[in-house]
Order: C-alpha cells, then sequence, then structure tokens
C-alpha cells in the first residue's frame, strides 16, 4: 500500500530566507510523485511531479524538488520564499500503473512572515 | 484557473438529505477523480472514472455514487447525509488515467450538513 508522510504540520520563515516543505513516501517499486498547493478556499494547484530522470525537478513559481531514493524522500524547495508563498502544500503519491488513486500527506502549512 | 469547474460552489443542507455535485473536466480530459477534504481525514480519494466508466475505489461510502456522462462531466451523488459528511468536495481531471500524469483540480464544492 503506498503511503505518504509530511512530519511537520507547520514551516515558518522569514521572506528571502530558504524554504524546505518535507515529504517522505512508501511505495511498492518506483513511485511517481507530486506536489500540490492549496491556497484558501481554493482548489489544488500542481507544483512539480517525479516520473523518471533527474532526482532534481522544477516547477511552477520557482519551486523544485529532489527525489532521494535511498531516503524514500522527496522534499520541496525554494531558495527564497516571499509572503505570497503561505500556503498549505500537500505531498502526493502514486504508484506506476495504477488506476487513479494519489495519495496525500496531511498537508503542511507554510507562514512566510516580511 | 484550472479548466475544472464544479457546480455549486456552497450547498448547505439537512441531515438525511440527498445532493447531487457536479464536475466539467478539462477541455479534452477523459478521466475524473472525486475527492474529499475534511478536517479530520484530510484529503481522501472517493473514485476514479474514466470516458464513463469507473476505473477505481477509494474510500467512497455506500451512500455516496457517482457517474460520468457521454459528455464527460461527472457527478457525485451524497445520500442519506450525515454531519461527518460535511467537508470540500474536489473533483479533478487529467487526459487519460495513466499515472504519470497530473492532476487538475476545480475549485471545489463546500458541503455543509446541518
Amino acid at each position: 500500500a503506498q503511503s505518504v508522510a509530511q512530519p511537520e504540520d507547520q514551516v515558518n520563515v522569514a521572506e528571502g530566507n530558504p524554504l524546505t516543505v518535507k515529504c517522505t513516501y512508501s511505495v511498492s517499486g518506483n513511485p511517481y510523485l507530486f506536489w500540490y498547493v492549496q491556497y484558501p478556499n481554493r482548489g489544488l494547484q500542481f507544483l512539480l511531479k517525479y516520473i523518471t530522470g533527474d532526482n532534481l525537478v522544477k516547477g511552477s513559481y520557482g519551486f523544485e524538488a529532489e527525489f532521494n531514493k535511498s531516503q524514500t524522500s522527496f522534499h520541496l524547495k525554494k531558495p527564497s520564499a516571499l509572503v505570497s508563498d503561505s500556503a498549505l502544500y500537500f505531498c502526493a503519491v502514486r504508484e506506476p500503473d495504477s488506476w487513479g488513486k494519489l495519495q496525500f500527506g496531511a498537508g503542511t502549512q507554510v507562514v512566510v512572515t516580511p | 484557473d484550472s479548466g475544472v469547474t464544479q457546480t455549486p460552489k456552497h450547498l448547505i443542507t439537512a441531515t438525511g438529505q440527498r445532493v447531487t455535485l457536479r464536475c466539467s473536466p478539462r477541455s479534452g480530459d477523459l478521466s475524473v477523480y472525486w475527492y474529499q477534504q475534511s478536517l479530520d481525514q484530510g484529503l481522501q480519494f472517493l473514485i476514479q472514472y474514466y470516458n464513463g466508466e469507473e476505473r477505481a475505489k477509494g474510500n467512497i461510502l455506500e451512500r455516496f455514487s457517482a457517474q460520468q456522462f457521454p459528455d464527460l462531466h461527472s457527478e457525485l451523488n451524497l445520500s442519506s447525509l450525515e454531519l461527518g459528511d460535511s467537508a470540500l468536495y474536489f473533483c479533478a481531471s487529467s487526459p487519460t488515467s495513466a499515472s504519470s500524469y497530473e492532476q487538475y483540480f476545480g475549485p471545489g464544492t463546500r458541503l455543509t450538513v446541518t
């Protein structure tokens, strides 16, 4: 069974500082990994995904994520956080050749202070 | 704007009632997914349809059902509603059901059961 863990309920960072949101996963086989962001009263927006290839993937709004197979992690990063990055971030995993199901983590609230 | 539309945005109803949530996928997307987001359960996958056929089921209650119509829009039917069914219901779509494709989420329907 696939599962995702986001160990931090909330991450606080000052504007301009690096931002990291942690995610670890458990799947059988090679995972497909995704990051989404949710702003208040909005749907989830796709940020980036890892399917195969380069372990460092770049996505929208200056975000990137590093896939680490040995540590079964897929941490989201941004070199310089903005106040507008304050939102709820979800990591999700999907097993290859599976129908449909995205397994989401519990979410991490990011608070960026000016 | 993801291109996925959901109606209504808000729904307030009483226990024991039945409601229907509607979703129109992005143009050209054949696969539709339904998710429930609540404070205690987080984001839970409910069900997936692909080109009119059910493809995967998640934690969907027997009181809930869904269908996808020939024009590819989908409806989620919730019956015998209970207080615990109050949640945000999201629809998502993707071009195919392939696991590597990201899903694009609608803005959600907020259901309040009183």
